[in-house]
């Protein structure tokens, strides 16, 4: 039992290039979420999806797009990154209810755009 | 939409004392405050949890206490240990809407030895 694994854990960019993370979970969870961290700024949620095929956007989505073809799998997709989405970004996951409010983390991605 | 305050942004303890973080949040639908701790170099784990139908919890040397009214929430680790410096973040849901959470800024906590 993985948890929740995240591809790739490191990614330099130069502007305007594109990039997909990957984000894997093997606890059946039915939501998932990317985030942003920064500094002093904690997490921020970018966007989310509550089952397979749906997506949402959270508190900073702009310049980010996902998707969710399967259940255990949530895309994080930049399509012309800039050096404002340096940051590290992390996948999480949770059940959507039963102890429904806990999300579980990956490891995380470090992204930095030159 | 819900914004939460957490205080202080750096703690430093002599091993062995107490350590108290403490949030507020603005909305009073939210029903689910959550701690996690982060290490460096890795990703966020949830510590304990309490929702609002409860005051208090507590987990061993950690308890987090909730007053409603008020609308704010504190985390509490009584005899620190260099194994607790780490990053806390506190957090708040309304339990709808993906269950979607709002955290606060982090506090670095240092424990010396």
């Amino acid at each position: 039992n993985a948890g929740v694994t995240q591809t790739p854990k490191f990614r330099v960019l130069k502007t305007g290039q594109s990039m997909t993370l990957l984000c894997a979970q093997d606890m059946n969870h039915e939501y998932m979420y990317w985030y942003r961290q920064d500094p002093g700024m904690g997490l921020r949620l970018i966007h989310y999806s509550v089952g397979e095929g749906t997506t949402a956007k959270g508190e900073v989505p702009d310049g980010y797009n996902v998707s969710r073809l399967k259940k255990q799998n949530f895309l994080l997709g930049l399509e012309s990154a800039a050096p404002s989405q340096t940051s590290v970004y992390f996948c999480a996951s949770s059940y959507s209810s039963g102890g429904a409010g806990t999300q579980y983390f990956g490891p995380g991605t470090r992204l930095t755009v030159l | 939409g819900e914004n939460v305050e957490q205080h202080p942004s750096t703690l430093s303890v002599q091993e062995g004392d107490s350590a108290v973080i403490k949030c507020t949040y603005s909305d009073s639908a939210s029903n689910y405050f959550p701690w996690y701790k982060q290490e460096l170099g890795k990703g966020p784990q949830l510590i304990i949890d309490i929702r609002s139908n409860v005051g208090e919890k507590k987990d061993q040397r950690i308890a987090v206490t909730l007053n409603k009214t008020a609308k704010h929430f504190s985390l509490h680790i009584t005899e620190t240990q260099p194994e607790d410096s780490a990053v806390y973040f506190c957090a708040a849901s309304k339990g709808k809407d993906g269950n979607k959470l709002v955290f606060g800024a982090g506090t670095i906590l240092r424990v010396k030895s």
